[in-house]
């Protein structure tokens, strides 16, 4: 039990354009999920928590109207990266809490051209 | 969330015990010590957690100082799937509105 899933797995997008990454919670309903970012040789770095139903709450230096998050039932969240920029080229996860406990998602690969 | 200390890179030969190190001398008495890993390009996994105890999974044991200033991570015969990075971190169990703080971890490559 507690799986979490990603999609896409893999994303290619030119710069300029938005993406948008799902998070889904398969066998549970998590009210919170959390978003991490993660570039090469790095560790994880918390982006933000999203609540559903509410504003997701972001961390310092993370810009809210560019990593868009929406947490529209208690199985799925979703973050959109808009104008994205060769920058934002990272490892995207998602983790869903049960419990008290974290469960990670399996990560994204958005590459920006 | 108190701060954790660990060495960044460990060996290991394949059918040994690992034993993974971290440092959390400032923990407080309601934090746990947690312990996740992260094999390259995946999500974290979690491992283990204990608050003075030691405690065993089917995965590993975590021997926790008497102080709690300290922990080991043991993998008791490692394999080379286990190469990885390992997180030790700590934080109030049960504390699902807060996100992790991951520190850099210990990359455990395991020699065949």
């Amino acid at each position: 039990g507690a799986v979490v899933s990603q999609h896409p797995s893999r994303v290619i997008c030119k710069s300029g354009t938005s993406v948008k990454i799902e998070c889904r919670s398969l066998d549970f309903q998590a009210t919170t999920m959390f978003w991490y970012r993660q570039f090469p040789k790095q560790s994880l770095m918390l982006m933000a928590t999203s609540n559903e139903g509410s504003k997701a709450t972001y961390e310092q230096g993370v810009e809210k109207d560019k990593f868009l998050i929406n947490h529209a039932s208690l199985t799925l969240s979703t973050l959109t990266v808009t104008s994205a920029h060769p920058e934002d080229s990272s490892f995207y996860i998602c983790s869903a809490s049960r419990a008290g406990e974290q469960y990670f998602g399996p990560g994204t690969r958005l590459t920006v051209t | 969330d108190a701060k954790t200390t660990q060495p960044p890179s460990m060996d290991c030969a394949e059918g040994r015990a690992a034993n993974l190190p971290c440092n959390h001398s400032t923990i407080s008495g309601n934090e746990y010590v947690y312990w996740y890993r992260q094999i390259h390009s995946q999500g974290p996994q979690y491992i283990i957690h204990g608050l003075k105890n030691n405690e065993t999974n089917e995965m590993a044991s975590l021997i926790i100082t008497e102080d709690r200033k300290s922990s080991t991570l043991i993998l008791p015969h490692a394999t080379l799937r286990d190469t990885a990075v390992y997180y030790c971190i700590v934080r109030v169990a049960r504390g699902g509105a807060d996100g992790l703080t991951f520190g850099k971890g210990t990359h455990l490559i395991i020699q065949p």
